[in-house]
């Protein structure tokens, strides 16, 4: 069954330092989108991602937070300068089709630790 | 926006008992989902169910749109069972899913 991979799984980094965290949706998936959960709270929604641009986003997602597909496979979420407040489980998802009665296929995450 | 409630938050077993958890919903939905956060932290799907009933091996679920809940069954649990069991809807004209707080299993031998 296809699915939604993620990498790294775990990502440590400094305070102030750039990170990328990448994604693959599915293969013929063509809404993609980021989520966020901080230790112990619920999972929240940071962006939705169209045709090459956002379609929603979330208060959240400001302006150190940043979106690409740069390739026909590979969906990123770029932190430009990361706080401690970053630190949190991040989580891509992709769905076939836009709407809310599709469902989104979510990744096992990825584990941003910053120091 | 939608608000998304689950119960109970806590809930302990014993190896091989049954459970129900449930979720309520404040809006009428047409996509309900619910997951399994492991002890790792990793979220793994298990339903899409925006009515009716499904089932997974020893996990079934069953969702009345209507009454604005669903439920996730989980029979002769197993401490693999452990973990976070999430839901989530989206809300009216948008895309993204809204999350209740979970419910945390600890399922004991």
């Amino acid at each position: 069954e296809p699915e939604v991979t993620q990498t790294p799984s775990h990502q440590v980094t400094q305070m102030g330092q750039e990170v990328i965290l990448r994604c693959v949706p599915i293969s013929n998936h063509l809404y993609f989108y980021w989520y966020r959960q901080i230790l112990g709270q619920k999972v929240e929604f940071l962006v939705s991602f169209y045709n090459n641009e956002i379609s929603e986003k979330s208060e959240i997602f400001d302006d150190q937070f940043s979106v690409e597909r740069p390739d026909g496979s590979n969906f990123t979420l770029k932190i430009r300068s990361t706080k401690l407040e970053d630190s949190a489980m991040y989580f891509c998802a992709s769905s076939r089709w836009g709407g809310a009665e599709y469902e989104q296929y979510f990744g096992p995450g990825t584990r941003l630790t910053v120091t | 926006g939608i608000q998304v409630e689950q119960s109970p938050p806590d809930l302990i077993l014993q190896e091989g008992a049954n459970s129900t958890l449930r979720c309520n919903f404040s809006d009428s939905v047409n996509n309900l989902q619910w997951f399994h956060q492991n002890p790792w932290g990793q979220l793994i799907n298990l339903f899409y169910i925006p009515s009716g009933t499904k089932q997974n091996g020893r996990l079934s679920a069953t969702t009345v749109a209507t009454e604005r809940y669903s439920l996730l069954y989980i029979s002769s649990s197993q401490t693999t069972d452990s973990g976070v069991y999430f839901c989530a809807a989206p809300g009216a004209g948008s895309y993204q899913l809204t999350f209740g707080k979970g419910t945390k299993l600890s399922v004991i031998p």
